[in-house]
């Protein structure tokens, strides 16, 4: 099994809704990354986990908290969002991390109203 | 802040021919360089790592060449086929970072 899977596809909330993202792989993969990825823009890295444990937060503003409840799983808690949160929002996974290839899932497109 | 740059932006080829196409990113602290393929509403798709300069790395009709002296990729692809239309991201990790910092991409088309 060499996929990424990441519900739901699509979401659409208000700036005062609590919703989460979730990711999943079964590779036995021990490095997991969010992206986010605005339109006509390159996906850019949120945060990282290595060994369940977060080692990168780019700088991502406190209404979005990430998750590593086991190797295999992965969330995003999303909280009071504005609607410039609006984007795709990948998954990835990689054996070990850098500089193994990274996995992507199919991204959960997100729409703040 | 770490400046990867793709060109061109976008490239119309027609069917059975070759191109290619460029990655730049910092020479300084280079770790590894990356190549994505991502079609619409599918998942990017890895195509290569390159970790040592003058890495040549061969998938099908695809390859790739890498320059980290001077801070540079090419990717190629032979004898371009429909299926091959797609963007393909380049992406650069330095200093041993975890993380990607992706190029915003090369549009390209076949055309039959």
């Amino acid at each position: 099994d060499t996929e990424v899977t990441q519900t739901p596809k699509h979401l659409v909330m208000g700036m005062t809704n609590k919703k989460s993202l979730k990711c999943e792989q079964h590779m036995g993969h021990r490095a997991m990354y969010w992206y986010k990825q605005k339109a006509k823009k390159p996906p850019e890295l949120m945060f990282v986990y290595s060994y369940e444990k977060l080692s990168i937060n780019e700088s991502v503003p406190s209404r979005f908290s990430p998750e590593c409840p086991n190797s295999s799983l992965l969330n995003l808690h999303l909280h009071a969002l504005q609607p410039e949160d609006s984007a795709l929002y990948l998954c990835a996974s990689s054996l070990r991390g850098t500089p193994d290839e990274q996995y992507f899932g199919p991204g959960t497109r997100l729409t703040v109203t | 802040i770490l400046n990867v740059e793709q060109s061109p932006q976008s490239l119309h080829v027609q069917e059975g021919d070759s191109t290619n196409f460029t990655c730049s990113f910092p020479s300084s602290n280079f770790y590894a360089l990356h190549w994505y393929r991502w079609e619409t509403a599918k998942s990017p798709e890895a195509l290569f790592v390159m970790t040592l300069n003058g890495d040549e790395k061969k998938k099908g009709r695809i390859s790739a060449t890498l320059n980290t002296k001077e801070g540079y990729s090419y990717l190629y692809i032979k004898g371009s086929q429909p299926e091959d239309s797609a963007t393909y991201l380049c992406a650069f990790t330095g200093g041993g970072a975890d993380g990607l910092t992706f190029g915003k991409g090369t549009h390209l088309i076949i055309q039959p």
